[in-house]
């Protein structure tokens, strides 16, 4: 139980275009998600929390206007990079919760999207 | 202790060696503790958690201790084996209604057949 997926798993693209990254909880409803990044041999940053149905909240620091998150349903939250730079390339996960499981303030990570901006 | 910066503290052990990995967390507030594993190129995987009413967790193979008084942390591995090489965070929920986690920097853990 408690699987999440995500979309696509590597990605390579041109400066400037536009990367979308979906993650889906398999088996589990989750109304909140949360999306992180990991640049090499560091920690996980948490960049936002996804909330179904509403805006997604930021962490300080994270430009909203540049990293779009939709969660539009209670499986699947989507994280659009806009106008990628090579500074952008890194490891991209998600999280999520499974709130009707004995464990509902665990997160359940993604395999992460391994993003590079040439 | 933990490092700052680029450089991951580093544990290495024989393989069938008990492997303890540390971790110090800067929340009082924080009333729950998970420990995580990654693989390279992977996301992180639960192992175990912990609450801040207990001082110890067991499950298989693994141990958790939690010393509220020092803030200290600490995850045990028995008879380590090549599989558990991997880096291993701990993250605190500090008990927010957004349950939003704060990982620790990591330890790599290296197991030498």
């Amino acid at each position: 139980g408690a699987v999440v997926s995500q979309h696509p798993s590597r990605v390579i693209c041109k400066s400037g275009t536009s990367v979308k990254i979906e993650c889906r909880s398999l088996d589990f409803q989750a109304t909140t998600m949360f999306w992180y990044r990991q640049f090499p041999k560091q920690s996980l940053m948490l960049m936002a929390t996804s909330n179904e149905g509403s805006k997604a909240t930021y962490e300080q620091g994270v430009e909203k206007d540049k990293f779009l998150i939709n969660h539009a349903s209670l499986t699947l939250s989507t994280l659009t990079v806009t106008s990628a730079h090579p500074e952008d390339s890194s490891f991209y996960i998600c999280s999520a919760r499974d709130e009707g499981g004995p464990k509902a303030d665990t997160q359940y990570f993604g395999p992460g999207t391994r993003l590079t901006v040439l | 202790g933990e490092s700052v910066g680029l450089h991951l503290p580093t544990l290495s052990v024989q393989e069938g060696d008990n492997s303890i990995i540390n971790c110090a967390y800067s929340n009082s507030a924080s009333d729950y503790f998970i420990w995580y594993k990654q693989e390279s190129g992977k996301g992180p995987q639960f192992i175990i958690d912990i609450r801040s009413n207990m001082d110890k967790r067991q499950g298989q193979r693994v141990t958790v201790l939690l010393n509220k008084t020092v803030k200290h942390l600490s995850l045990q591995i028995a008879a380590t084996q090549p599989g558990d090489s991997a880096v291993y965070f701990c993250a605190e929920n500090d008990g927010g209604s957004n349950y939003k986690l704060t990982f620790g920097k990591g330890t790599l853990l290296t197991v030498n057949p």
